[in-house]
């Protein structure tokens, strides 16, 4: 069955350094997502993005991070100057659409700020 | 008032039992009802997804909204140790998914 998969696995970063994180959707789904999940809180809404454009983005999307699709199967969050806040867990998702559509999730990068 | 509301446990059961999992909303306009599994260290896995009032069956599970009420469930029958996980309830709306806090589930052998 296709899977989205993210890379890296685990990302530690130094406060204030730049962070790429890396997703892989599934192949045929024309809508992808980025969504954050503190320890001990809920999963949280980051941005959505179609036809290389953002559709929708949280309050927490703010100028420290910006998406891209590089290529025709790559899927980037970069987070700039990081904060010690930003440790968290973050899932990539995609879909074939809206609407009821479901979002298939990766398993996530760790991203640890020290 | 939070948006999508869930209890999140942990809730205990003996295995063989039937749970039962539950999550209430705040906006009737909403249409589009998910619930997701979460092991451990993993994404979340979608299990069932749903836009219209009623049950939905796949195996073990149904899925049930109510939206006169705006309470969604999730049923497991012949619950499993290998259902032991984190049960979220998410409602799409407006390009994003809005996720309740997720019900840890535990099943005793």
């Amino acid at each position: 069955e296709p899977e989205v998969t993210q890379t890296p696995s685990h990302q530690v970063t130094q406060m204030g350094q730049e962070v790429i994180l890396r997703c892989v959707p599934i192949s045929n789904h024309l809508y992808f997502y980025w969504y954050r999940q503190i320890l001990g809180q809920k999963v949280e809404f980051l941005v959505s993005f179609y036809n290389n454009e953002i559709s929708e983005k949280s309050e927490i999307f703010d100028d420290q991070f910006s998406v891209e699709r590089p290529d025709g199967s790559n899927f980037t969050l970069k987070i700039r100057s990081t904060k010690l806040e930003d440790s968290a867990m973050y899932f990539c998702a995609s879909s074939v659409g809206t609407g009821g559509q479901p979002q298939h999730f990766g398993d996530g990068t760790r991203l640890s700020i020290l | 008032q939070k948006e999508v509301e869930q209890d999140p446990g942990p809730l205990s059961v003996p295995e063989g039992a039937i749970v039962s999992l539950n999550c209430t909303y705040s906006n009737s306009a909403f249409q589009y009802f998910m619930w997701y599994r979460q092991y451990s260290r993993k994404g979340p896995e979608l299990l069932m997804y749903t836009y219209s009032s009623g049950n939905k069956e796949d195996g073990r599970f149904t899925a049930q909204v109510d939206k006169s009420s705006k309470y969604i469930s999730l049923f497991i029958r012949d619950s499993q140790p290998s259902d032991s996980a984190t049960y979220l309830c998410a409602i799409e709306s407006n390009y994003q998914l809005i996720w309740g806090a997720g019900t840890k589930l535990i099943i005793k052998p």
